[in-house]
């Protein structure tokens, strides 16, 4: 969806980096969220914010922070980036009160 | 926690055909259900969603249909063509805040 973008679209990193996924959008929606995909394993919440000042854990938020600058921003960060930490990551939006979620592009993340 | 099953894992049917992939769900609370189509990359796109207080809903070739009291749930492909080709996520949820994703299923039609 256009609405929603993430840079970079592939990063390549190695071991202990510190990486930041980011993500803006257009469509106004005040709810943000950060999903990993694995191969097999669909796709699995990190973070959720609904808010810029509410940010909240998914199931597998170990090894990642995330931070809200703004309505339309929410950033996704590898403290320090491992190799099973290699995937494609998905930033989505939904509007308050609306289930729908809608989805970035994605960012192709590698760690050597 | 809620839990998602998704089948079969891959799909092929011959253009024309319809294709259905299946879903169960393990919270009963669950009341919202959407289906994503993800094409190579790209990210996931929602084609349908039903609330639980609805049996079926339909949106041209796609319809889903949920069974509450099986906890279960399918989406509907007719008339399959090749640009259905896609890998396909259910999911669910209690709330707006959280969807718990399927495996996927990639489907495959053949010309």
């Amino acid at each position: 969806d256009a609405d929603v973008t993430q840079t970079p679209r592939n990063r390549i990193t190695k071991t202990g980096k510190r990486i930041m996924l980011e993500c803006s959008q257009t469509k106004g929606h005040d709810r943000m969220y950060w999903y990993r995909q694995d191969p097999g394993l669909g796709l699995q919440l990190i973070y959720y914010s609904f808010d810029v000042k509410d940010i909240n854990k998914g199931e597998i938020s170990d090894g990642y922070s995330v931070s809200r600058q703004a309505q339309a921003k929410f950033s996704l960060s590898l403290e320090s980036a491992i190799p099973n930490q290699t995937a494609l990551y998905f930033c989505a939006t939904s509007d308050s009160g609306r289930s729908a979620q809608y989805f970035g592009p994605g960012t192709r993340l590698t760690v050597l | 926690g809620e839990n998602v099953e998704q089948h079969p894992s891959t799909l092929s049917v011959q253009e024309g055909d319809s294709a259905v992939i299946k879903c169960t769900y393990s919270d009963s609370a669950s009341n919202y259900f959407p289906w994503y189509k993800q094409e190579l990359g790209k990210g996931p796109q929602l084609i349908i969603d039903i609330r639980s207080n609805v049996g079926e809903k339909k949106d041209q070739r796609i319809a889903v249909t949920l069974n509450k009291t099986a906890k279960h749930f399918s989406l509907h492909i007719t008339e399959t063509q090749p640009e259905d080709s896609a890998v396909y996520f259910c999911a669910a949820s209690i709330g707006p805040d959280k969807l718990i994703f399927g495996t996927g299923t990639r489907l495959q039609v053949f010309p």
